[in-house]
């Protein structure tokens, strides 16, 4: 079993404040990342795939960064707006295994 | 829209029951994922298929069995139902071992048993 970490657990921002949140795993073998983006009674849905050290991806307001030496990939959204909110999960695969591991998730609030 | 579908959304099962979860998917895609999620809990793979007529166990596999005889379907089953088998349950898809593809999520079933 893969131990990855997310932090914090929850977190409330103010309506168009720009915002980041942490994923950390283990650094050695490491193969990919990904981003899941969860609201509330709906399913995740994917964000984010990245496999090399120093990569960087964006979606609209939403970026995110990985370290695989150091074993963290944050990801920031800028300018917060009410439809941000949702639960925001980070996985990785453990080598040799066939599926990811997921964190346990940050969930944000963005308060108008 | 193409996707992955889960039936049924919602069940409540006394103990001791059985019942099945159906997976769906269009996509052709090869691996099929069971997770189960509770709360202050991540999700938790039960069992997954990575491709037609295979089968293997996960994280968290006691209590469920499953079968994917059509590589559209994958099944998963509780013989006997218990109570620490309440949770959501999701099924996912992916095209290849889901490295470097993300997972395409079904919306969930919610059991409760009683």
């Amino acid at each position: 079993i893969l131990n990855v970490e997310q932090s914090p657990q929850s977190l409330h921002v103010q309506e168009g404040d720009s915002t980041n949140f942490t994923c950390s795993f283990p650094s050695s073998n490491f193969y990919a990342l990904h981003w899941y983006r969860w609201e509330t009674a709906k399913s995740p849905e994917a964000l984010f795939v990245m496999t090399l050290n120093g990569d960087e991806k964006k979606k609209g307001r939403i970026s995110a960064t990985l370290n695989t030496k150091e074993g963290y990939s944050y990801l920031y959204i800028k300018g917060s707006q009410p439809e941000d909110s949702a639960t925001y999960l980070c996985a990785s695969p453990q080598t040799g295994a066939n599926n990811l591991f997921f964190g346990t998730g940050t969930r944000l609030t963005v308060i108008p | 829209n193409a996707g992955v579908t889960q039936t049924p959304k919602f069940r409540v099962l006394k103990t001791g029951q059985s019942m099945t979860l159906l997976c769906a998917q269009d996509m052709n895609h090869e691996y099929m994922y069971w997770y189960r999620q509770d709360p202050g809990m991540g999700l938790r793979l039960i069992h997954y298929s990575v491709g037609e007529g295979t089968t293997a166990k996960g994280e968290v596999p006691d209590g469920y069995n499953v079968s994917r005889l059509k590589k559209q379907n994958f099944l998963l089953g509780l013989e006997s139902a218990a109570p620490s088998q309440t949770s959501v349950y999701f099924c996912a898809s992916s095209y290849s071992s889901g490295f470097l593809y993300g997972y395409t999520f079904g919306s969930g079933t919610r059991l409760t048993v009683v």
